[in-house]
């Protein structure tokens, strides 16, 4: 069975750019999320989509980041435009249950690092 | 809203050595608690996880975790540590005065030693 798939696994910008992320999930898994772990700290959730729809963006800085799911299977996290604060590894994950009392499978991340 | 704390930062055990993590959270009700690991370069993996029932849980690579909620603590232990267990753990608890959110400790970065 595949795995959660990312891309690109690093990237380089300088502030004030943008970047976009990359997301497919487990086939089949209808919940997916969007981590961001900065260096020394356990991951945080930026946004969860069940299907197509969004569940929780509460912790999601919308003034310069935005995801979508379209079609409900794979996604985009975008930040335009980037501060330094933004370097982090951005991780993806999908599980079967929306609870989140299943297991969440995560993708091995993507490296930001903000100039 | 819950909370959840691994007082270790950084732990280093000889290889065969025993190994014990240790973890609190801040929560009314019973909750779910879960343990991942992070190999360098790889996505999170969970290693077990405790709803109810037994509170000794076990996990998969010969890790588990006990349950104590007069101590509100989810260690989790291993009798004999192998190099390949180098990594980084997070305890992981469900906030569901957060939407069942899943809130992850700061982590445990664990070196073994030859």
């Amino acid at each position: 069975e595949a795995g959660v798939a990312q891309s690109p696994r690093y990237k380089i910008i300088e502030k004030r750019q943008s970047v976009a992320f990359w997301c497919n999930p487990i086939s089949g898994h209808a919940t997916l999320y969007w981590y961001q772990q900065i260096l020394g700290q356990g991951p945080k959730l930026l946004i969860q989509f069940q299907n197509n729809g969004v569940v929780d963006d509460s912790q999601l800085p919308k003034d310069r980041f935005s995801a979508e799911r379209l079609k409900g299977v794979d996604s985009t996290l975008k930040i335009q435009p980037a501060k330094l604060e933004d370097s982090a590894v951005y991780l993806c994950a999908s599980s079967w249950d929306r609870t989140n009392t299943g297991e969440l499978f995560f993708g091995e991340g993507s490296r930001l690092t903000v100039l | 809203a819950q909370s959840v704390t691994q007082p270790d930062i950084h732990i280093t055990v000889s290889e065969g050595a025993s190994l014990e993590l240790r973890c609190n959270y801040s929560y009314g009700a019973t909750p779910y608690l879960f343990w991942y690991v992070q190999s360098p370069g790889q996505g999170l993996q969970l290693l077990l996880k405790y709803f109810s029932g037994d509170t000794l849980v076990q996990g998969i690579k010969g890790f588990e975790a006990e349950f104590k909620r007069s101590q509100s603590s989810f260690n989790l232990r291993k009798p004999s540590v192998h190099w390949s267990d180098a990594a980084e753990y997070f305890c992981t608890v469900v906030d569901y005065n957060q939407g069942g959110k899943l809130i992850f400790g700061q982590g445990t970065e664990l070196s073994v030693k030859p």
